[in-house]
């Protein structure tokens, strides 16, 4: 079985371009979570799904940051216009109700 | 403020003897604990989990204590291998449940050395 898809994985870009990561989660499953991997700051939650709906996005950075989940399959995060401290790895999870939390392998974003 | 801390950044040990790794918690509502495992260029991967309503979990070489009035957990991996060498991220929810989701401390490198 597939595990969670994420793409791209790796991104280059320049400040102020804008950049949309995607994410396609387990089949079945219906609580999705994106997370931010730094130095400093570890696994950072930033925003998570329940049945496609928003529950928490207080982890969110800023308004530059976006997130959407227009249906069980698919799910972006889009930053715009991006900056050099966005440059992180972003993770995508997805888990079934209590079910085990999985992760994709991640989208590294270096900002210039 | 980190609800998940895990105060050491790094910890080096010899194959085969035992890696302890910490973790401090400030949530009391927190009632659901885990440990992940993450290798370079990978997601992290599930390792193992304790409920707030026992004090040990044992998986093979892995065994997680939780210690509820310190509100502190810890990872012991016996007999460690050089393959353990990984990030390891402890994490906690509040309810083990759809609705909530999972909070990570920043990670602790265990390096295995052979």
């Amino acid at each position: 079985d597939a595990g969670v898809i994420q793409s791209p994985r790796h991104e280059v870009t320049e400040m102020g371009q804008e950049v949309t990561l995607r994410c396609k989660p387990i089949s079945g499953h219906n609580s999705l979570f994106w997370y931010r991997q730094t130095m400093m700051r570890g696994l950072e939650l930033l925003i998570y799904f329940n049945n496609n709906v928003p529950i928490d996005d207080s982890g969110m950075p800023e308004d530059r940051f976006s997130a959407k989940m227009p249906n069980a399959s698919f799910s972006t995060l889009k930053i715009q216009p991006s900056e050099p401290r966005d440059s992180a790895v972003y993770f995508c999870a997805s888990r079934v109700n209590t079910g085990e939390l999985f992760f994709g392998e991640g989208s590294r974003l270096t900002v210039l | 403020d980190q609800q998940v801390k895990q105060n050491s950044p790094s910890l080096s040990v010899q194959e085969g003897r035992i890696s302890i790794l910490n973790c401090d918690y400030t949530n009391s509502m927190f009632d659901y604990f885990l440990w992940y495992k993450k290798y370079p260029a990978e997601g992290p991967t599930f390792l193992i989990s304790i409920s707030s309503i026992k004090d040990k979990n044992e998986d093979g070489r892995f065994t997680v204590f939780l210690n509820k009035s310190a509100k502190h957990l810890s990872l012991h991996i016996v007999p460690s291998q050089p393959g353990d060498s990984a990030v390891y991220f402890c994490a906690a929810s509040a309810a083990n449940q759809a609705g909530t989701a999972l909070i990570f401390g920043k990670g602790t490198t265990l390096s295995v050395s052979s």
